[in-house]
């Protein structure tokens, strides 16, 4: 089966650091990906890991272990228009195949 | 703008009616994916297109459901006979088709459909 977890919501202050975790059991593993998502607004791509390690871009960096089904978005210097669902997905084995997505991290940046 | 654009962006429809939602995937691009996204959930799989061709259909809640991309550009996703759980976000993504490469798929701002 599949399944993404992660946490329903987060609050972090302004200025402050975040990280958002995501545990996944797939049945094949070819890649993880972050996206972001305001309400009412498409998803939009933040980061993509297929190796083991972390990936930084400018504020967000994320970090994934293949062995530990395991994977966080980092989030520094945290601004008010971060606040927003954070959404994990896996795609599977097979080349450009489907997402499997995450619930989504209900983010709220507060002053 | 060269995004993915999906129309339109509300419907609202009576129960038993038809719906046809449509996406405008970024030019070029050969992969396009269907999501359903409900109130406070992440996206969930649909249908997916290779071009023209349907490869993959199993997302689809029941055969009340259809899509089709007959040239391989625009694509129509219809659903007949509607009911009130099919209320929800339908996303609209595209993406380049390379093996085994990080290629992320770009959403469009879905259509958000209410049954009444």
């Amino acid at each position: 089966g599949q399944n993404i977890d992660q946490p329903t919501e987060m609050t972090a202050t302004e200025g402050a650091i975040v990280q958002i975790n995501c545990t996944y059991q797939t049945s094949g593993f070819n890649g993880l990906f972050w996206y972001q998502q305001h309400a009412g607004e498409a998803p939009t791509f933040l980061s993509y890991n297929v190796l083991d390690g972390l990936e930084e871009k400018g504020r967000f960096s994320s970090f994934l272990s293949r062995s530990k089904g395991y994977s966080y978005l980092l989030l520094k210097e945290l601004q008010m228009k971060d606040s927003a669902s954070y959404l994990c997905a896996v795609r599977e084995p097979s080349g450009n195949t489907p997402l499997v997505f995450g619930k989504g991290t209900r983010l709220s940046v507060i002053a | 703008g060269a995004g993915v654009s999906q129309s339109p962006r509300y419907k609202v429809a009576k129960r038993g009616q038809d719906v046809a939602l449509r996406c405008d995937p970024i030019s070029g691009h050969v992969s396009l994916f269907w999501y359903q996204q409900a109130l406070g959930q992440g996206p969930e799989f649909l249908t997916y297109f290779q071009n023209e061709a349907q490869l993959d259909k199993s997302g689809l809640p029941s055969d009340r459901f259809f899509a089709e991309r007959p040239e391989g550009s625009v694509s129509t996703l219809k659903i007949q006979r509607t009911q009130q759980e099919d209320s929800a976000v339908y996303l609209c993504a595209s993406s380049l088709a390379r093996q085994g490469a990080g290629q992320p798929q770009h959403f469009g701002d879905g259509t958000r459909l209410s049954i009444l």
